[in-house]
């Protein structure tokens, strides 16, 4: 079992949709990240969560540390949100070292 | 402020030679992360430098190295390539323990 789960691996939506994307860990974390890949490979890291929820724009991010829980959500989805979103946690005693979840694809239509 | 730059960012190597790819990091940042992304395993964690030691390394045969230097840029190396090599390689700053902040990747491919 990976230490970090994403669910869905793909959605597919339609423009103006509210998203969420869901990702459980297995172990003692000191933050999660969420990050946008766009096709052509550049990643732009979206939030650093530690407790609590963060709201940027139409994307808000929630964490449940006593679940071992956060996800991702996204307001009026547009084509422009297309991409794949990865969680990726840091260990309680890795230094800035991250493991990913596989990633969630998402593909939103006009 | 300039964001974390690669070099090069494509690259076609042939199989038992050795390549070493470049990372400036955003200035002020200490941390210099590496990761290799594959279409099989994803993104997997090579190692981290913090002021010039290493501090972090996953768990990647020892044909794979980096170095960082006073200035923070970074460098890692990989000798003796081989075909499943080939993949994005993306080197990520971080003030402290903080947010990352990634660069755009050098693509390597290995015929």
């Amino acid at each position: 079992k990976n230490e970090v789960e994403q669910s869905p691996q793909n959605l597919t939506a339609q423009e103006g949709e509210f998203i969420t994307i869901n990702c459980s860990y297995s172990v003692g974390i000191s933050a999660l990240h969420w990050l946008q890949q766009h096709p052509g490979g550049g990643i732009v890291s979206l939030f650093m969560l530690s407790s609590g929820k963060k709201k940027h724009g139409r994307l808000i991010a929630t964490i449940n540390i006593q679940e071992k829980h956060s996800s991702l959500h996204i307001t009026a989805s547009h084509p422009r949100d297309s991409a794949v979103y990865i969680c990726a946690v840091r260990g309680e005693t890795s230094g800035s070292r991250l493991t990913f979840g596989e990633g969630t694809q998402l593909t939103v239509n006009p | 402020k300039a964001g974390v730059t690669q070099t090069p960012r494509y690259l076609i190597k042939t199989r038992g030679q050795q390549v070493t790819l470049s990372c400036s990091p955003i200035s002020g940042h200490r941390s210099v992360s590496w990761y290799q992304q594959t279409p099989g395993q994803g993104l997997q964690f090579l190692f981290e430098y913090f002021s010039e030691t290493q501090r972090n390394k996953g768990n990647f045969p020892g044909r794979f190295s980096g170095r960082q230097f006073s200035n923070s840029r970074s460098e890692m190396n990989v000798s003796t390539l081989e075909l499943g090599d080939s993949a994005l390689y993306l080197c990520a700053s971080s003030y402290a323990d903080t947010k990352q902040y990634f660069g755009p990747g050098t693509r390597l491919t290995v015929t």
